[in-house]
């Protein structure tokens, strides 16, 4: 069964104290790993398109990287307003496409 | 000013009422997709339409139902059938079958 899996299920981190978020996954025929930042209340921004194993994708102070099995979330020194819930999910085809979301990390960075 | 747009942002209803969400975006995207978001699941996908006059049932289409009459509107109706219709729904589109899917803002349903 096609799976996405992402820990911790919530972070609270200080300011400047770097760490990473996982996401990994089971799927057949997987076409493409996304990773979102949601704000309560609010939709999903996009933030990173990853295709193939050994990618990385960096914005400001996040960085995300994949492997065959699962993809890290890579946050440098963050600020509180890094504070969100972060999703992956993956692009999946078995005779059609789909999208399969992880419950998200909540991600809390105190002053 | 390209984006997406859901309305309402809130919506209440007294149960056994239907309710129409709705789903509008200039961005020409071909695909669009409504999803339901309840705590501590990930999103499920309800109804997706790839192109204009078709759609297809999600994970989770039982209680609802969609149209796709114009390219850039994609309404979504909670039915009295729907058991547990209180959530916030999602819309969203992307650009081509492989791709990242934008979202619209969201609209938070409660049934009372």
């Amino acid at each position: 069964e096609d799976q996405v899996t992402q820990s911790p299920e919530a972070l609270r981190l200080q300011e400047g104290e770097s760490s990473s978020l996982n996401c990994s996954y089971t799927v057949s025929g997987l076409r493409g790993l996304f990773w979102y930042r949601q704000d309560p209340g609010k939709g999903p921004e996009f933030l990173f398109t990853l295709y193939s194993a050994g990618e990385e994708k960096e914005k400001e102070r996040l960085k995300a990287t994949l492997t065959k099995k699962e993809s890290f979330l890579h946050i440098t020194a963050p600020k509180p307003e890094d504070s969100a819930t972060y999703l992956c999910a993956v692009q999946a085809y078995s005779g059609t496409y789909k999208y399969i979301f992880g419950t998200g990390t909540r991600l809390k960075v105190l002053a | 000013d390209g984006g997406i747009t859901q309305s309402p942002k809130y919506l209440f209803r007294k149960e056994g009422q239907n309710v129409t969400l709705s789903c509008e975006q200039n961005l020409n995207h071909d695909a669009m997709y409504w999803y339901r978001q309840d705590p501590g699941q990930g999103l499920r996908l309800i109804y997706y339409s790839q192109i204009v006059n078709d759609f297809q049932k999600g994970d989770i289409a039982e209680g609802y139902s969609v149209s796709r009459e114009k390219k850039e509107s994609f309404p979504l109706t909670v039915t009295s059938a729907q058991k547990n219709p209180t959530a916030f729904y999602l819309c969203a589109t992307t650009t081509s079958a492989i791709s990242e899917q934008y979202f619209g803002p969201g609209t938070r349903l409660t049934v009372t």
